[in-house]
């Protein structure tokens, strides 16, 4: 069945620290990979996106996204976290139809 | 914001009870969805919709049914509720839309719905 995989369930991180979130899915042929994030009571909002091209994807709020089609990994980053950037993190892939697969969310807490 | 609202935004009620969440949106889209939100599980598609009087199943159906007679609303019933749907409740939207934003596999989510069953 396909899946999706994120590593990390719980995150702790002080401000400015380097973070990086796993994300591998499951599926052979060609997906969409998106990365969403839901702040503290808030609804989900799209921070990045992977459809074709350049597989470093620039999103909002300083984050990124490396496509790596070998190891079926979409994993997100940032150089340097803030308090502000507490919050959930989910990795979705679209497997050939335009429904969701999303992962299980990564909690991420930035210490001031 | 792609003008989707949710109603109700809480709501608590009794195993037995008919339960109805509305999903309405302004811009036109084609596809709707609705998930529940749950710990350690993410997010789950219970069902969607591609067009008008045109649903299916998603993962986790199971008690729960939709309708869809207009473009803008989307309801999910609970025929009769359990203490297992308690969850976080989000409709998304997808496909192009009236504001020319948007597209097939882009979806946008409602502000959730939190449903308590005692």
């Amino acid at each position: 069945a396909q899946s999706v995989s994120q590593h990390n369930h719980h995150v702790i991180l002080s401000e400015a620290a380097s973070l990086e979130l796993g994300c591998n899915y499951s599926y052979g042929g060609t997906v969409n990979l998106f990365w969403y994030v839901q702040y503290p009571g808030q609804h989900l909002q799209l921070l990045l996106k992977y459809f074709s091209g350049d597989p470093l994807v620039k999103g909002i709020k300083g984050f990124e996204a490396e496509f790596i089609k070998s190891k079926f990994s979409f994993n997100l980053r940032k150089p340097s976290v803030q308090w502000s950037d507490t919050a959930e993190y989910f990795c979705a892939v679209i497997p050939g139809t335009y429904k969701y697969i999303f992962g299980t969310g990564t909690r991420l807490k930035v210490l001031a | 914001d792609a003008g989707i609202t949710q109603s109700p935004r809480h709501k608590v009620t009794e195993t037995g009870t008919p339960v109805t969440l509305r999903c309405h949106q302004t811009e036109n889209h084609r596809y709707m969805y609705w998930y529940r939100q749950d710990p350690g599980h993410g997010l789950r598609l219970i069902h969607y919709s591609y067009g008008v009087k045109d649903t299916d199943k998603g993962e986790v159906s199971d008690g729960y049914s939709v309708s869809r007679s207009k473009t803008e609303d989307f309801l999910l019933t609970l025929e009769s509720a359990t203490s297992s749907q308690t969850s976080v409740y989000f409709c998304a939207i997808s496909g192009a839309g009236t504001s020319g934003r948007g597209s097939y596999n882009e979806q946008f989510f409602g502000p959730g719905t939190r449903l308590t069953v005692l």
